[in-house]
């Protein structure tokens, strides 16, 4: 069975630190990976999206950015970070699909709270 | 623009109640639709999914319905629990090409079933 991991779970970093969030999926091949934001009062918003190694698409311009170095890792990274990128941060996979989307269903990670002080 | 509302925003309901949550979404163009729980802290799990061709799913006390004409759609969960208590969010996915069929979300339905 496919499993996703993400960590850490929980991450307290002051104003101007770097970050690196970590994600892996087990168990399936070539999966589409995604990096969402949810911010309180605000629900879910799609940051980073990739469909194979070293493919990044970025859906909003911010201070963050992604990479995937091998097939089932996805890294969610900030050189220096700004009080407004404290809030959950998913990550997501589905299997690759035909044509220009999948239509299958998306399977979250645990979630990776982050709190910029 | 795509946008999807979730009403009502939070819901409490005795133990055994039957209850309807509601989902609305401006464009009908969509290629699914989904709905998920969330637990406080938690990542989302997916419940139901529905194919734009579809008219409804069931699983276990869980229903959901999908007009997409009229841009809504409902999760009917019967004889609630107070495990069931948890903030359900619905997300559609847009049917044309660009980020890979982003999915848009509501911001949630937080449901309290009280024992």
């Amino acid at each position: 069975s496919q499993t996703i991991h993400q960590w850490p779970a929980t991450l307290v970093q002051p104003v101007g630190s770097p970050l690196s969030l970590e994600c892996t999926v087990e168990g399936t091949s070539n999966p589409n990976l995604y990096w969402y934001r949810q911010a309180a009062g605000r629900g879910l918003q799609l940051l980073f999206y990739s469909v194979g190694i070293g493919q990044i698409s970025s859906e909003v311009p911010q201070n963050l950015s992604a990479s995937r170095p091998q097939d089932r890792q996805f890294i969610l990274s900030s050189k220096k970070l700004l009080l407004s990128d404290s809030g959950f941060y998913l990550c997501a996979w589905t299997l690759s699909g035909t044509g220009s989307f999948s239509g299958n269903t998306i399977y979250f990670g645990e979630g990776s709270w982050l709190t910029v002080v | 623009k795509q946008e999807v509302t979730q009403i009502p925003a939070a819901l409490s309901v005795p133990e055994g109640e039957n209850l309807v949550l509601n989902c609305s979404f401006t464009d009908s163009a969509i290629y699914n639709l989904q709905w998920f729980r969330q637990d406080p802290g938690k990542g989302l799990t997916s419940l139901l999914l529905i194919q734009s061709s579809q008219r409804e799913q069931t699983s276990g006390r869980l229903n959901a319905s999908l007009d997409k004409s009229s841009g809504r759609s409902t999760l009917y969960i019967a004889a609630s629990q107070p495990g069931d208590s948890a903030t359900y969010l619905c997300a559609v996915r847009r049917n044309y090409g660009g980020s890979q069929g982003n999915l848009i979300f509501g911001k949630g339905t937080k449901l309290s079933v009280k024992p």
